[in-house]
């Protein structure tokens, strides 16, 4: 069974641009959570989508929004990018309602200039 | 708030010694993940504890679970430079995960 796949793998980007990251899960999982991770804060929630609603937030400005398809592909969208959002984005997927145990993908490295 | 706490954040140990890296909390914790992550890649899941004072071993990894629910510990004997990584703990709580800092391990030959 394929794993979690991230497109880009690399991007990027300058300030003041927006950027689109994909996740597709595992197949069958209909839970996928977006997390970013930098060295300073280690790994923290944005938001997690099921079935096409998303049912969890965290606490992240409006300019990080997602969304999630029928066929449970997720996309997330950073708008005006600043400096500080240059990180590693991480999608993870799990099959249950709740997203305990997740399955990562390999993560989006983004670098804003 | 910092949820999770891991200690220590780093450890740098030779092949063939045993450590152990812990995950602590003042919350109560349904259940409880730990993941392993290499430099360039998402975290790996290595396991799951659900009941208090449940012990799981993978291998020469032995993972417990607090009695009550509030912390974990990984314990690992014989450490090899394969163990190397990132080991990161989850705290399940009302179908949310709080991940921990982190333990960075380095394991030299």
């Amino acid at each position: 069974k394929a794993g979690v796949t991230q497109t880009p793998r690399y991007l990027i980007k300058t300030r003041g641009q927006q950027v689109t990251l994909s996740c597709s899960p595992i197949s069958g999982h209909r839970s996928v959570s977006w997390y970013q991770q930098t060295p300073g804060q280690g790994l923290q929630f944005l938001f997690e989508y099921f079935s096409e609603t998303q049912r969890n937030k965290g606490n992240f400005p409006g300019r990080f929004s997602g969304r999630q398809f029928s066929n449970s592909r997720s996309e997330m969208n950073v708008s005006t990018l600043e400096l500080g959002d240059s990180a590693l984005y991480l999608c993870a997927s799990s099959l249950a309602g709740t997203p305990i145990e997740q399955f990562f993908g390999p993560g989006t490295r983004l670098t804003v200039l | 708030t910092q949820l999770l706490e891991q200690s220590p954040q780093f450890l740098s140990i030779q092949e063939g010694e045993n450590l152990t890296v812990y995950c602590n909390s003042s919350s109560v914790f349904s259940s409880l993940q730990w993941y392993r992550q290499e430099p360039g890649e998402g975290p790996v899941l290595l396991v799951t504890v659900v009941t208090g004072g449940e012990v799981k071993k993978l291998k020469r990894l032995t993972f417990q679970f607090g009695d009550a629910r509030k912390d974990s510990s990984l314990h690992i004997t014989a450490a090899q430079p394969g163990d190397t990584g990132l080991y990161l703990c989850a705290g399940a709580k009302a179908g949310k995960s709080t991940f921990g800092d982190g333990t960075t391990l380095t394991v030299k030959p």
